[in-house]
């Protein structure tokens, strides 16, 4: 049973196209998170909810939009993907907000934007 | 303008010796880290932390050293076993901050 789980794990499509990532949690927590890393391996916040509330929006470009259904589900819908979009992307988890809060990460999807 | 920064991108340490890990930091507001572990196609566990009122926290094998002077972490693995080798990450936070900032990673290599 896998506590965070996002697909697809591989994402390989053309520059220009629209595509999603779903995540979901299976932990109970209130708050979800999406993380990117890049090409020089550092994992930046882009967005965390809490209760399906945007909490944080680290000045991501507007071609990102999260949506979250329920407290369950954070999904990242990207359009007019560009090359510098390629990346790894993390969901992750964690029981509330707060500084010290754990979180749990899913096992990241792989976009790559030809 | 990255506030946490692990300047070691790989370590290479022989199964039973000591691995050390090392992680520096910018922001003195920064009050609580933790160091995550990533294997490949895995996302990342959570592995320690420290609050910054501490300046040690030991797990078993894993010990974080915090020097708030210096701006500096340590994760300290006695004895390195083969299951270590692994991508671990830095991160820190601070009260109110509502997110984790992520250092770039050391990847740690155990010898047999």
């Amino acid at each position: 049973d896998t506590a965070v789980s996002q697909t697809p794990k591989y994402l390989v499509t053309q520059m220009g196209n629209d595509k999603s990532i779903k995540c979901e949690q299976n932990l109970g927590h209130d708050t979800m998170y999406w993380y990117k890393q890049d090409s020089k391996k550092f994992l930046k916040i882009m967005f965390s909810y809490n209760n399906k509330e945007l909490i944080i929006n680290e000045t991501v470009p507007n071609r990102f939009s999260p949506k979250s259904p329920d407290k369950a589900h954070l999904n990242l819908h990207i359009n007019s993907l560009e090359l510098g979009d390629s990346a790894v992307y993390f969901c992750a988890s964690s029981q509330a907000t707060g500084s010290n809060e754990k979180l749990f990460f899913g096992s990241g999807t792989q976009l790559s934007v030809l | 303008d990255q506030q946490v920064k692990q300047n070691s991108p790989s370590l290479s340490v022989q199964e039973g010796r000591i691995s050390i890990l090392n992680c520096d930091y910018t922001n003195s507001m920064f009050d609580y880290f933790l160091w995550y572990k990533k294997y490949p196609a895995e996302g990342p566990t959570f592995l320690i932390s420290i609050s910054s009122i501490k300046d040690k926290n030991e797990d078993g094998r894993f010990t974080v050293f915090l020097n708030k002077s210096a701006k500096h972490l340590s994760l300290h693995i006695v004895p390195s076993q083969p299951g270590d080798s692994a991508v671990y990450f830095c991160a820190a936070s601070f009260q109110g901050a509502q997110k984790l900032v992520f250092g770039q990673g050391t990847r740690l290599t155990i010898n047999p």
